[in-house]
């Protein structure tokens, strides 16, 4: 198993449709990064979360460290947001354990 | 635009060969590490830098190496390739250590071992 899971693997929308992304953990961690990966490689920075939520834009993560649990939303979709959602969390080393990732189509 | 820039952005080398990928970091930011993301999966940490001096390490053989300099940017040296090194090699800078600062990730080295 996996120390980080994400689910789900997949998900196509519609444009405006609101979207949700989880990610489960299994280890102990100082700090839980949501990342963007569009095609061809660049990884983008979205949230650090250590505890709460955050905003900004469209965009909201939440984090439950008691339940090991975060979410990434995105309110109003947009073609544009078609990217691969990764959540990554900040191990014992101070490295990152990433999922494998979230792939996320919004439909026009 | 990040301001971590990887070079090079594409090579194909083949089985045995060695190979060294450089990341510029964001100016100021002392910490880097890398990582290796095969095709369909999510990132794999290698090591981490700090200072000059490695501070943290993936499961990944004595064959991949780093350097960091002065100027905080950075080299991830791969000696005796293997099949299974193909993959795309991101690095990412910051301004702390541990993973609690905000990460900037370079567009990535796309390793081809033929």
């Amino acid at each position: 198993k996996n120390e980080v899971e994400q689910s789900p693997q997949n998900l196509t929308a519609q444009e405006g449709e609101f979207i949700t992304i989880n990610c489960s953990y299994s280890v102990g961690i100082s700090a839980l990064h949501w990342l963007q990966q569009h095609p061809g490689g660049g990884i983008v920075s979205l949230f650090m979360l250590s505890s709460g939520k955050k905003k900004h834009g469209r965009l909201i993560a939440t984090i439950n460290i008691q339940e090991k649990h975060s979410s990434l939303h995105i309110t109003a979709s947009h073609p544009r947001d078609s990217a691969v959602y990764i959540c990554a969390v900040v191990g014992s080393q101070g490295n990152l354990i990433f999922g494998k990732g979230t792939k996320l189509s919004v439909k026009p | 635009e990040t301001g971590v820039t990887q070079s090079p952005t594409h090579l194909i080398k083949t089985r045995g060969q060695q190979v060294t990928l450089r990341c510029s970091s964001q100016s100021g930011h002392n910490t880097v590490s890398w990582y290796q993301q095969a095709l369909g999966q999510g990132p794999q940490f290698i090591f981490q830098y700090y200072r000059e001096e490695e501070n943290g390490r993936g499961n990944f053989p004595p064959r991949f190496s780093g350097l960091q300099f002065p100027n905080y940017s950075s080299e991830l040296n791969v000696n005796a390739l293997e099949l299974d090194d193909s993959a795309l090699y991101l690095c990412a800078s910051s301004s702390e250590t541990g993973g609690t600062g905000e990460l900037f990730f370079g567009e990535g080295s796309r390793l081809t071992v033929l």
